[in-house]
């Protein structure tokens, strides 16, 4: 069975512009997470998405953005760049939500 | 609102020895638990998680973890590590009334010396 799918594995991108990163979950899983993970700050929950739907979101900015297709996979949208988003970012995915969650291997952002 | 902290950073021990990384944890409600495990360059994957039951939880890898509620804690425990077992773990926490949004803690990063 395929595990979580994260593309692009890197990114580079200039201030201000936008970046799209795209997540596919684990086949019959339904939630889908996004996580920051700038170093030195641990994981940092961004998002959360259920049955297509933005369930709840963590503390970013609002240029911070996604949504979830009828396919249940993801796509994180960060609109007007900078220095500091750049990080690894997490997708992860559950059969439910508070259920196990499966990561995938992450995309690296870099904002230069 | 939910908080987690894991009160090492960083854990040093030699291979065979027992280890123990500590986790706290805050919530008015009731919580699950979970310890995830990031190994160099790879994702996280979970070693273990307390939804309810014993408190005591046995997970992949030899590792266990105890949940105390009155000292809301977590500690993840093993008693002889490897030198595989060098990496970052993270403690985590969701809330049963908001399961879908987890908190992590800053992660300790375990290493292994022979």
């Amino acid at each position: 069975e395929a595990g979580v799918t994260q593309s692009p594995t890197h990114l580079i991108k200039t201030r201000g512009q936008q970046a799209t990163l795209r997540c596919s979950p684990i086949s019959g899983h339904t939630s889908v997470y996004w996580y920051q993970q700038a170093l030195g700050l641990g994981l940092q929950f961004l998002l959360w998405y259920d049955e297509g739907e933005e369930r709840n979101r963590g503390n970013f900015p609002p240029r911070f953005s996604g949504r979830q297709f009828p396919n249940y996979s993801s796509e994180l949208n960060v609109n007007a760049l900078e220095l500091e988003d750049s990080a690894l970012y997490l997708c992860a995915s559950s059969l439910a939500p508070g259920d196990t969650q499966y990561f995938g291997p992450g995309t690296r952002l870099t904002v230069l | 609102a939910q908080s987690v902290t894991q009160l090492d950073s960083q854990v040093p021990v030699f291979e065979e020895a027992p280890v123990e990384l500590r986790c706290n944890y805050s919530s008015s409600v009731s919580v699950y638990l979970f310890w995830y495990v990031q190994y160099p360059n790879q994702g996280l994957q979970l070693l273990l998680k307390y939804l309810s039951g014993s408190t005591l939880v046995k997970g992949i890898n030899g590792f266990e973890a105890e949940f105390n509620k009155s000292q809301t804690s977590f500690h993840l425990r093993k008693p002889s590590v490897h030198i595989s077992d060098t990496a970052e773990y993270f403690c985590a926490v969701s809330e049963w009334t908001n399961a879908g949004k987890s908190t992590f803690g800053d992660g300790t990063t375990l290493t292994v010396k022979p």
